[in-house]
Formats: structure tokens, C-alpha cells, sequence
């Protein structure tokens, strides 16, 4: 079974608005992380979280960390067409070799 | 991009012949793994290694084996393929060093029929 499962499955939205997807993860974890994915290429990563953090940006990209719900939530503000893409979470469990794994993904497409 | 090369790219082979897939990556680092992905599935783990000659099975490991005879390299077989194995396969690296602070690097994906 997957560690991480990103909500909501697919999320489409017009270029300019905020887009939010979320994750829920099982077990407790030394870190979180996401990664994008365009079409037909490789996972790239965007962004890290450490489970001592609570928020963290980068660029146009909020993440935030709730250790008590075992959730994360990724924001692009001011999304582009370009933002169009897959989006994945990942967990590095804690107390064992870094094995990242992945949920399902959020499909997001923005439209010009 | 990292420097990490998977090939062949695309692959059609047939149901019950085994094929071997690589994965070269040039950044010395310690982790390698192979994930497959399906529509409906995300990205699930097949093998994974923590050095050479060291490796573990994933969430999906049955008709797969895996080889590190060399830091670079790591290969993926399927033994004798099924139809049920059509899929993309990618290859991922992290150092798994700077705990706390890892992050995986992806190949571009090698896409493999069945038929």
C-alpha cells in the first residue's frame, strides 16, 4: 500500500488562480517532499519539509506540515498554463533507510 | 538534470522473453531505485539498492530482479515478461547521505510493451 495519497485526484483551474492539493501519509516520517511531473517525463522535485517544520515557500509554492494529522498541503499561487502537470508526494520514513514513497498524484491542468 | 540515463527508452518485446533494463547515473550516489508507473497506480517500488551488491525488494517485486555490480549501474530484469509488466519504468537516485535533507533525482522513464 501507498504511503502518501494526494487529494484531490484531478483539479482544474483558470491561469491566475491559487491551485491546493493535499497529502495524507500513514506513518510518522523524518521528512515530506513534492515533486512534479509533466507529461510523458521524469519526477522533478519542487520542495522539502522536515517534520520539525511547519510552513516552508519557494517561489510561488507554500507547503505546509501538520505531524498531528499526518497531512501536507501544496499551494501554487498565481498559477500559469505552464503549472500543468502531475504532482506527487513522497515521505521519507522515519527510523529507516530513505526509501521515498509515493502516492497516486494529483493531475492539474491550467487553462489559459 | 542529474546526471542519471536510463535505456533503452522504449522497448515492444514479447510475452515470456526476459528483458533487462539499465540505469547509469554519474553523481556517485548511494541509493538507486526502480519504480513502476501505471495509470490509477502512481509510482510504486519494485527494487531498490543501498549499494553495490546490496539490494532490497519493493511493494511490487514478483518477475523482477535486480543487479549492482558497480556504483553507476543498476539493472532491472523481468525474468520472463507478461503482459501484466506493460508499463513505464523509472529510475531514481539519492545520495542518502545528508540526512533529513534527501531528495530523489528521476530518469526520463523507459516504456515498455508486452505483447
Amino acid at each position: 500500500s501507498q504511503q502518501g495519497e494526494e487529494d484531490p485526484q484531478a483539479l482544474s483551474i483558470q491561469e491566475g488562480e491559487n491551485a491546493t492539493m493535499n497529502c495524507s501519509y500513514k506513518t510518522s516520517i523524518n521528512n515530506l517532499q513534492w515533486y512534479r511531473q509533466n507529461s510523458g517525463r521524469g519526477l522533478v522535485h519542487l520542495i522539502l519539509i522536515r517534520s520539525n517544520e511547519r510552513e516552508k515557500h519557494s517561489g510561488r509554492l507554500r507547503v505546509t506540515l501538520d505531524t498531528s494529522k499526518k497531512s501536507s498541503s501544496l499551494l501554487i499561487t498565481a498559477s500559469r498554463a505552464a503549472d500543468t502537470a502531475s504532482y506527487f508526494c513522497a515521505t521519507e520514513p522515519s527510523g529507516g533507510s530513505y526509501i521515498p514513497t509515493f502516492g497516486r498524484g494529483t493531475s492539474l491542468i491550467v487553462h489559459p | 538534470d542529474a546526471g542519471i540515463t536510463q535505456s533503452p527508452r522504449h522497448k515492444v518485446t514479447e510475452t515470456g522473453t526476459p528483458v533487462t533494463l539499465r540505469c547509469h547515473q554519474t553523481e556517485n550516489h548511494r541509493y538507486m531505485y526502480w519504480y513502476r508507473q501505471d495509470p490509477g497506480h502512481g509510482l510504486r517500488l519494485i527494487h531498490y539498492s543501498y549499494g553495490v551488491k546490496d539490494t532490497d525488494k519493493g511493494e511490487v517485486s514478483d518477475g523482477y530482479s535486480v543487479s549492482r555490480s558497480k556504483t553507476e549501474d543498476f539493472l532491472l530484469t523481468l525474468e520472463s515478461a507478461t503482459s501484466s509488466q506493460t508499463s513505464v519504468y523509472f529510475c531514481a537516485i539519492s545520495d542518502g547521505l545528508a540526512r533529513m535533507n534527501t531528495e530523489a533525482f528521476f530518469g526520463q522513464g523507459t516504456r515498455l510493451t508486452v505483447v
